[in-house]
């Protein structure tokens, strides 16, 4: 079955280290979000693409950083992790063309920075 | 700008009690309106969008562009409905969407 995973779903690091976590779709969606989820403000957008070679910057997007050189995957930087980067992210992707205009959610990666 | 604005962070019902989540939305434009669901360590999940009308779960929810209101309905609430709930939208179809904060519905038996 196509799906989308996330990888680590767990990462401890310490301030100041860089941090890559990984997103990995089968779908061949264009389009890739990457989220992060924290208490009292629910999910906002980092960075998200519409296909290779094309990234924007989300709501919250200081700090972090992506790159798509293939349909399948959006790996999201963290170039110097930061305490306040403490957060639940989460990758989805969706496929414009399809009617319902669904985003698929991967199971998100927990990361702690200390 | 776009806004999505959940105004409980909390909802506790009894076992057959109606619910109703509330969601208000601004959006110049015509957008696109989704309720998402995240049941206990599970991934987000759609539940519903206002294009279809249909009902999820026994779930509806009705867009009032007068009122810029999209709130989610259920006659009678189960201890299975007990989740975190998003309103979100979008300019388009599959495009990024803009969430709210979230309310958590707990039923109690």
């Amino acid at each position: 079955d196509a799906e989308i995973t996330q990888s680590p779903r767990h990462k401890i690091t310490e301030t100041g280290r860089q941090v890559t976590l990984a997103c990995h779709q089968t779908w061949n969606h264009n389009n890739m979000f990457w989220y992060r989820q924290d208490l009292g403000h629910g999910l906002r957008l980092i960075h998200y693409s519409y296909g290779v070679q094309d990234t924007n910057k989300g709501e919250v997007s200081d700090g972090y950083s992506v790159s798509r050189s293939n349909t399948e995957d959006l790996p999201l930087t963290l170039e110097s992790a930061a305490s306040s980067q403490t957060s639940v992210y989460f990758c989805a992707s969706s496929d414009p063309g399809q009617d319902t205009g669904e985003l698929f959610f991967g199971e998100g990666s927990r990361l702690t920075v200390l | 700008a776009q806004r999505v604005t959940q105004p409980e962070k909390l909802l506790s019902v009894f076992k057959g009690a109606p619910v109703e989540l509330k969601c208000n939305y601004s959006y110049s434009g015509s957008p696109e309106l989704f309720w998402y669901v995240q049941y206990s360590r599970q991934r987000l999940q759609l539940l519903l969008r206002h294009i279809s009308r249909e009902s999820i779960k026994g779930f509806t929810a009705d867009l009032n562009k007068g009122e810029t209101s999209f709130h989610l309905k259920k006659p009678f609430a189960q201890e299975e409905d007990s989740a975190m709930y998003y309103c979100a939208l979008s300019g388009s179809s599959g495009d990024k969407l803009t969430f709210g904060t979230g309310t958590r519905l707990a039923v109690r038996p």
